[in-house]
């Protein structure tokens, strides 16, 4: 079974400050892990992702996220928040010894950033 | 490319009533999926296919039908509608392949449709 944890309901930060969006992760093979962002009224945007190969993933919009195998954990984060990100995100994981398994998702975490 | 598609954006059914919710992707992409989301419960796998003709369930398929007659269309089914079933759907489809010896594997996500069950 596969399982995602987002710890925190909300993260507040005001612009400018570096945000972090914390998620942890459980599978039992080889993890795909996945952010998406959800704007209001809007579906869901893929952020970036992490296969293989190095632990710092870059994605859309100036956020990136670090793959710790050893805490078992995916955070996302920015070095400068705008307005613009407050949304609610997703983080994401699929066991990759399992083709056919979809996304399991966190129960998100919304981030609001105050100017 | 239109993406993923899915109509109505907005539904209200009475309990009892049945439904289709249309999703539709133009990407040739063999995975597909419907979830939904639920405050503070993230998104839950409702059913997923993995091709036409094949179809499974995930993790809260109770009241749901979906089928798979070709690539590009998925229909979730809601056979008697309930007010537990009040959420937000989402329709995904999945793109996976190896090009130039690099996987990519990425879910892409339809608008959603608003479900409100009376």
């Amino acid at each position: 079974a596969q399982s995602v944890a987002q710890p925190e309901d909300q993260v507040n930060v005001a612009e400018g400050n570096p945000l972090t969006v914390k998620c942890t992760y459980s599978v039992s093979g080889n993890p795909y892990l996945f952010w998406y962002v959800q704007y209001p009224n809007r579906g869901l945007q893929f952020l970036l992702k992490y296969i293989t190969g190095d632990n710092l993933v870059k994605g859309s919009y100036g956020f990136e996220a670090e793959f710790n195998k050893s805490q078992t954990s995916f955070h996302l984060k920015k070095p400068s928040a705008l307005v613009s990100d407050s949304a609610l995100y997703f983080c994401a994981v699929r066991d990759i010894s399992n083709a056919g398994n979809m996304l399991t998702f966190g129960g998100g975490t919304r981030l609001m950033v105050k100017p | 490319n239109a993406g993923v598609t899915q109509t109505p954006k907005f539904q209200v059914l009475k309990t009892g009533q049945s439904m289709t919710l249309q999703c539709a992707q133009d990407m040739n992409h063999e995975y597909m999926s419907w979830y939904r989301q639920d405050p503070g419960m993230g998104l839950r796998l409702i059913h997923y296919s993995v091709g036409a003709g094949i179809t499974d369930q995930g993790e809260v398929p109770n009241g749901y039908n979906v089928s798979r007659s070709t690539t590009e269309d998925f229909p979730l089914r809601l056979l008697s509608a309930a007010p537990s079933q009040t959420s937000v759907y989402f329709c995904a489809s999945r793109l996976k392949k190896h090009l130039a010896g690099e996987l990519t594997d990425t879910q892409y996500f339809g608008p959603g449709t608003r479900l409100t069950v009376l």
